[in-house]
């Protein structure tokens, strides 16, 4: 079967980082997508990684492992605004666009 | 920008009504795409569509139809609306590829069937 692991939900502190971990077992695999989406809101892009290793892009960064099913999403410097939800979704071998979403990981950012 | 549209933000239909919900988008995409989204179950992908007038059943297309008769318009229809179809649709758009490419989502339409 095809499945996508992520926490439900995490707590964190404004100004720190925190680390969201996603594994998956899918049927061939063609990338790795990171949505950020807020309560009531359309999820909207925030990274895409094919090759294993680091993509950073200003306060967020995503790793990917292919050999592992493993990829995380770093969130620096946290601001209240990036309290929201954050969905992994994985493209799956012979794909035609469709994409396979975790659940889902709350985040919440305390003062 | 790519944007996406869909015809209501919130909807509320009573058991038995035929629902129809239209999306549209403005970037020329081949693929488009629709999800539900409940609780605790994130986004389901019900049916997607890489062509005009052609159709790909998701992961869960039961009580479920679509229509694609123009390239930016993707129709999702509920022929016999029962409550446990209350949920977020989410209609999502990308360019024709091997599925690397971005999804864009709608704003998501709520819909309470009653």
């Amino acid at each position: 079967g095809q499945n996508i692991d992520q926490p439900t939900e995490m707590t964190a502190t404004e100004g720190a980082i925190v680390q969201i971990n996603c594994t998956y077992q899918t049927s061939g695999f063609n990338g790795l997508f990171w949505y950020q989406q807020h309560a009531g809101e359309a999820p909207t892009f925030l990274s895409y990684n094919v090759l294993d290793g680091l993509e950073e892009k200003g306060r967020f960064s995503s790793f990917l492992s292919r050999s592992k099913g493993y990829s995380y999403l770093l969130l620096k410097e946290l601001q209240m605004k990036d309290s929201a939800s954050y969905l992994c979704a994985v493209s799956p071998g012979g794909s035609q666009g469709n994409l396979i979403f975790g659940k889902g990981t709350k985040l919440s950012v305390k003062p | 920008d790519v944007k996406v549209t869909q015809s209501s933000r919130y909807l509320v239909k009573r058991t038995g009504e035929k629902v129809f919900l239209e999306c549209v988008q403005d970037m020329d995409h081949e693929n488009m795409f629709w999800y539900r989204q409940d609780p605790g179950l994130g986004l389901r992908l019900i049916y997607f569509s890489y062509d005009v007038k052609m159709k790909e059943k998701g992961d869960i297309p039961e009580g479920y139809s679509v229509s694609r008769e123009k390239k930016e318009r993707f129709s999702l229809i509920l022929e016999s609306a029962s409550t446990n179809q209350t949920s977020m649709y989410l209609c999502a758009s990308s360019p024709a590829g091997s599925g690397t490419d971005t999804q864009y989502f709608g704003p998501g339409t709520r819909l309470t069937v009653l």
